[in-house]
């Protein structure tokens, strides 16, 4: 089955570094997701992307944070400079025509 | 803004028992709402998508049902099983937006 694949799976930073995360979403899928979950809370909303542009974003999705399908195959996330708040799991998903949406493993993100 | 609970955080059961899990949500224009399964520092498999049009979806031993009126979803998993250890999360997507928003999940042990 395909699926939604992350890189890398932990990613360990310096504050204030610039971190990107990437992903693949399932090939015939249209929107692009981020989302956030923090240790111990709810996984939150970040982004949605569809036809190159970013369609919604919430008010986690300051200006640190930008959004990239830089080829036909990836969608990245960049963090500009990094805080220590911003440790976390990124998860990235997509959505096909059956509304289903699909989620990748998620990448780690420690700052130290 | 949507608010997703779920009661309760955490279930434990004997092996074979039938049990159901809650999910309620403040805004009831949804458009459809998804649950998902979540393993320790892995990311989320999606378990049952239900529309907002229907009452119920079964995927094998899953039935998940919808009361979009009242605000309240269930997840009824028949004779448990140790590998249905995890935590389970449902998630809301509103009409007219294409985000989900998640409930603070509930995580379940079934002990052999």
């Amino acid at each position: 089955e395909p699926e939604v694949t992350q890189t890398p799976s932990h990613q360990v930073t310096q504050m204030g570094q610039e971190v990107i995360l990437r992903c693949v979403p399932i090939s015939n899928h249209l929107y692009f997701y981020w989302y956030r979950q923090i240790l111990g809370q709810k996984v939150e909303f970040l982004v949605s992307f569809y036809n190159n542009e970013i369609s919604e974003k919430s008010e986690i999705f300051d200006d640190q944070f930008s959004v990239e399908r830089p080829d036909g195959s990836n969608f990245t996330l960049k963090i500009r400079s990094t805080k220590l708040e911003d440790s976390a799991m990124y998860f990235c998903a997509s959505i096909g025509g059956r509304n289903i949406q699909y989620f990748g493993a998620g990448t780690r993100l420690s700052v130290l | 803004k949507q608010e997703v609970t779920q009661i309760p955080a955490a279930l434990s059961v004997p092996e074979g028992e039938n049990l159901v899990l809650n999910c309620s949500f403040t805004d009831s224009a949804i458009y459809n709402l998804q649950w998902f399964r979540q393993d320790p520092g892995k990311g989320l498999t999606s378990l049952l998508l239900i529309q907002s049009s229907q009452r119920e979806q079964t995927s094998g031993r899953l039935n998940a049902s919808l009361d979009k009126s009242s605000g309240r979803s269930t997840l009824y998993i028949a004779a448990s099983q140790p590998g249905d250890s995890a935590t389970y999360l449902c998630a809301v997507r509103l009409s007219g937006a294409n985000n989900l928003f998640f409930g603070t999940g509930t995580r379940l042990t079934v002990i052999p």
